[in-house]
């Protein structure tokens, strides 16, 4: 069964620095997502991707985030500057259609010292 | 601020039991619903979406929809170990492209 892939498991990074999270949507999807889960917390929305730019974001997603679709496979977060606080959980989703469920990747640990 | 509201749990049933879990939302345009399943440090799991309202199954799961009440439950019939997990309700917001609410997840733990 397809999946959404992402990389790296674990971003270890010192605070200031930047951070790409990269994920591989489920080829034939059209909608991509970010969420963010900090520990012990409910999954939250982050931004939403849909024909090659953002369609809907949230307050969370401010000018230190930053979204990219380089090529046809790959979706990226960017983190710049990066705080103590953003220490989480970051999550892809894409789906086939806007009423479609979106599925996840396994996500990617960040972990700002 | 639309909100999706569940009760956190722990919910504990006997192995076999059927569970219940149970989902309110605010934002009343919301026309798509799903259940995702969370097992501690892993990523949501979709188990079944829901857009009308009545019951739906998939082998041992049935989703309900009440739009009217603004509610979505969750039952598991046989409830097995391997079901002890969070299970996350998500709401699509009415305003497109699929944002989606997530409640805080009700813990559930089967008792074997």
């Amino acid at each position: 069964e397809p999946e959404v892939t992402q990389t790296p498991s674990h971003q270890v990074t010192q605070m200031g620095q930047e951070v790409i999270l990269r994920c591989v949507p489920i080829s034939n999807h059209l909608y991509f997502y970010w969420y963010r889960q900090i520990l012990g917390q409910k999954v939250e929305f982050l931004v939403s991707f849909y024909n090659n730019e953002i369609s809907e974001k949230s307050e969370i997603f401010d000018d230190q985030f930053s979204v990219e679709r380089p090529d046809g496979s790959n979706f990226t977060l960017k983190i710049r500057s990066t705080k103590l606080e953003d220490s989480a959980m970051y999550f892809c989703a894409s789906g086939a259609g806007n009423t479609q469920p979106q599925h996840f990747g396994d996500g990617t640990r960040l972990s700002i010292l | 601020q639309k909100e999706v509201e569940q009760n956190s749990g722990p919910l504990s049933v006997p192995e076999g039991a059927i569970a219940s879990l149970n989902c309110t939302y605010s934002d009343r345009g919301s026309q798509s619903f799903f259940w995702y399943r969370q097992y501690s440090g892993k990523s949501p799991e979709l188990i079944m979406s829901i857009y009308s309202n009545g019951d739906k199954e998939d082998g041992r799961f049935t989703a309900q929809l009440n739009k009217a009440s603004q509610y979505v439950s969750l039952l598991i019939r046989d409830s097995q170990p391997s079901d002890s997990a969070t299970y996350l309700c998500a709401v699509a917001d009415s305003g497109g492209y699929q944002k989606v609410t997530f409640g805080t997840g009700t813990k559930l733990q089967v008792i074997p």
